[in-house]
């Protein structure tokens, strides 16, 4: 148990679905990402949130709509994904700042038919 | 643009053997660097947090350097055991105060009992 908690653990959705990913850290920490897995690459960056801002996104398609509400929960809104989505889904929070120990979920299977 | 490689991408020892495991970084001008352990369809686990400072941190069985100026780190496993099979990631932070962590694709590492 890491203190970052993601829901749901796997997905299965259509090409013309809505869906939506849930991360909520229990870790009083200020600054919460998302990361994609894909099989055969190495995880990479999808958007940065500080203190509820977004600070970073990493040239992610806008089928990916990110939501930070507040410091402890974070979503990825998904619409109209393409078969290539399809992969682990990784939710992380640290304190802002380089340096500070990053803490993963246990991350969110998708697979788009 | 800052690139990390692991090598070798896979490695098989018997129970007992010390090993090593090597992550290299094109950019030396990073802020710190993070070794993980991923297991089979699981999030991340934060092993090891080395500061720029820093040359070397240890945390029971594992020992992980940095070298800064020629752009490597490894991570040593003393005694291995079959619960250390898993895949090992080695993540750098650039520069910035983003918290953008850079992975290598890692190494997955089989030790035999």
């Amino acid at each position: 148990e890491t203190g970052v908690t993601q829901t749901p653990r796997h997905l299965v959705m259509g090409m013309t679905n809505k869906k939506s990913l849930k991360c909520e850290q229990h870790l009083g920490h200020n600054a919460m990402y998302w990361y994609k897995q894909s099989a055969k690459k190495p995880l990479e960056l999808m958007f940065v949130y500080n203190f509820k801002e977004q600070t970073e996104n990493n040239s992610v398609p806008s089928r990916f709509s990110p939501e930070c509400p507040n410091s402890s929960h974070l979503f990825l809104h998904l619409h109209t994904l393409q078969p290539e989505d399809s992969a682990l889904y990784l939710c992380a929070s640290s304190h802002r700042g380089t340096g500070n120990t990053i803490y993963f979920g246990e991350g969110s299977w998708l697979t788009v038919v | 643009k800052q690139e990390v490689t692991q090598i070798p991408a896979a490695l098989s020892v018997p129970e007992g053997e010390n090993l090593v495991l090597n992550c290299s970084f094109t950019d030396s001008a990073i802020y710190n660097l993070q070794w993980f352990r991923q297991d089979p369809g699981k999030g991340l686990t934060s092993l090891l947090l080395i500061q720029s400072s820093q040359r070397e941190q240890t945390s029971g069985r594992l020992n992980a350097s940095l070298d800064k100026s020629s752009g490597r780190s490894t991570l040593y496993i003393a005694a291995s055991q079959p619960g250390d099979s898993a895949t090992y990631l080695c993540a750098v932070y650039g520069s910035g105060n983003t918290g953008k962590l850079i992975f290598g694709q890692g190494t997955t590492l089989q030790v035999k009992p």
